[in-house]
């Protein structure tokens, strides 16, 4: 079976841009979550999914938003890009969300 | 809220020699812990995990992970490391909010280089 699969793996925006990253979890998954990893650190929790509603955010400023598909797909928007806002974006599905969540391979964001 | 806690920024060994990666958490309630590796230009993956049960845990290459509750551990060893173990390894604990929601909780990494 596939695992979680994510689109682009790269990409180069520039400060002001705006950007959609996008998130297949694996099959039978309902539940989609999104972390930021910055270089050298641990990632960080922005967001978690299921059933196309929001269970969770994590703390990121209002320009940051996502929405899940009733296919289970997902995306993540990011508005009025930052410098800092460079980062491995990661999603990971899980079954309900309460249970073993698995990483895609991320899509690296440069934002010059 | 929780936290982890790895020791190591970074851990050096030669190949085929024994390794400890630590790592310790704070929490007092029942934890979901993981470890999970990621190799140079590549998402996360899954290397082990502990739900609940036995307090020791295997993966198929051959590390292993040890529970220990009374000192909020759970640090992640191999008696023989390879060339392709060069990675970096996040120890997480997966944190429960709302009635069905929950989000991983990552340490700040372990990189462990293997020299030949």
């Amino acid at each position: 079976d596939a695992g979680v699969t994510q689109s682009p793996t790269h990409l180069i925006k520039t400060r002001g841009q705006q950007v959609t990253l996008r998130c297949s979890p694996i099959s039978g998954h309902k539940s989609v979550s999104w972390y930021q990893q910055v270089l050298g650190q641990g990632p960080q929790f922005i967001f978690q999914y299921y059933e196309k509603e929001e269970r969770g955010r994590g703390n990121f400023p209002d320009r940051f938003s996502a929405r899940q598909f009733p296919n289970y797909s997902s995306e993540l928007n990011v508005n009025a890009l930052l410098l800092g806002d460079s980062a491995l974006y990661l999603c990971a599905s899980s079954l309900r969300g309460q249970d073993t969540q698995y990483f895609g391979p991320g899509t690296r964001l440069l934002v010059l | 809220a929780q936290s982890v806690t790895q020791l190591d920024s970074q851990v050096p060994v030669f190949e085929e020699a024994p390794v400890e990666l630590r790592c310790n958490y704070s929490s007092s309630v029942s934890v979901y812990l993981f470890w999970y590796v990621q190799y140079p230009n590549q998402g996360l993956q899954l290397l082990l995990k502990y739900l609940s049960g036995s307090t020791l845990v295997e993966s198929i290459n051959g590390f292993e992970a040890e529970f220990n509750k009374s000192q909020t551990s759970f640090h992640l060893r191999k008696p023989s490391v390879h060339i392709s173990d060069t990675a970096e390894y996040f120890c997480a604990v997966s944190d429960l909010f709302g009635s069905s929601a929950s989000k991983i909780i990552f340490g700040s990494g372990t990189r462990l280089s293997i020299r030949p």
